[in-house]
């Protein structure tokens, strides 16, 4: 069974804070990895996608990925109550449907 | 740009009554398209996905059935709901296997 960890939280951290999220997979033929926002009542939103090893940054936003720990990773930086959310780790599944294989999510708490 | 629209927003139905909800996709051919059902608190259950008009995946055994009529349009149905079938359903769409996934608005479907 091809499975996506991530601690359900919720991480609280302060306004202004670097918030660091994680995720690690099962999947070794995994190729893409993706995260998504989902507010309280709302489907979820795409924020960052990577595909190598490394770092990718996006304005506030740096996903990590390290495919030899199978290991994926999101920080914030500077955040904002308004980053309030679950945030969902997605990785590919290795049959080429395009499936995804989802975690169940983190809750983050941005406290003002 | 490619959009994906789902209706309805909400749906209360009662238990044993007949279910159709839609997805369509615009501004794109050939999509992959899928149906997702999220609990309330928990993470995102796919129950069916699709490649081609007509070819339809289900992931896990239930009293759903989806169907592919054209090319970006994508249903689910059942003919008798069960209390369990609540919950908060998404399409979502790709289009090729290392590409995220774009979600609709999402229909969230109470059984009474």
């Amino acid at each position: 069974q091809k499975e996506v960890e991530q601690n359900s939280g919720p991480l609280s951290v302060p306004e202004g804070a670097i918030a660091s999220l994680n995720c690690t997979y099962s999947d070794r033929g995994s190729q893409s990895f993706f995260w998504y926002r989902q507010y309280s009542g709302k489907s979820p939103e795409l924020i960052m996608s990577i595909y190598s090893n490394g770092d990718k940054e996006d304005g506030r936003f740096t996903a990590q990925l390290n495919k030899a720990s199978q290991y994926v990773s999101l920080l914030i930086r500077d955040s904002q109550p308004s980053d309030s959310a679950t945030y969902l780790c997605a990785v590919s599944h290795s049959s080429n449907t395009g499936k995804l294989i989802f975690g169940q999510g983190t809750t983050l708490q941005v406290k003002p | 740009s490619q959009t994906i629209h789902q209706w309805p927003a909400t749906l209360v139905q009662p238990v044993g009554s007949p279910l159709s909800l839609e997805c369509t996709v615009e501004g794109t051919s050939n999509p992959n398209l899928y149906w997702y059902r999220q609990a309330a608190g928990r993470g995102l259950q796919l129950l069916f996905y699709s490649v081609g008009i007509g070819q339809i995946s289900s992931e896990v055994p239930q009293n759903l059935s989806a169907s592919r009529p054209q090319d970006r349009q994508f249903i689910l149905s059942s003919k008798k709901l069960l209390l369990s079938d609540s919950g908060f359903y998404l399409c979502a769409w790709t289009t090729n296997s290392n590409q995220p996934q774009h979600f609709g608005d999402g229909t969230r479907l109470s059984i009474l």
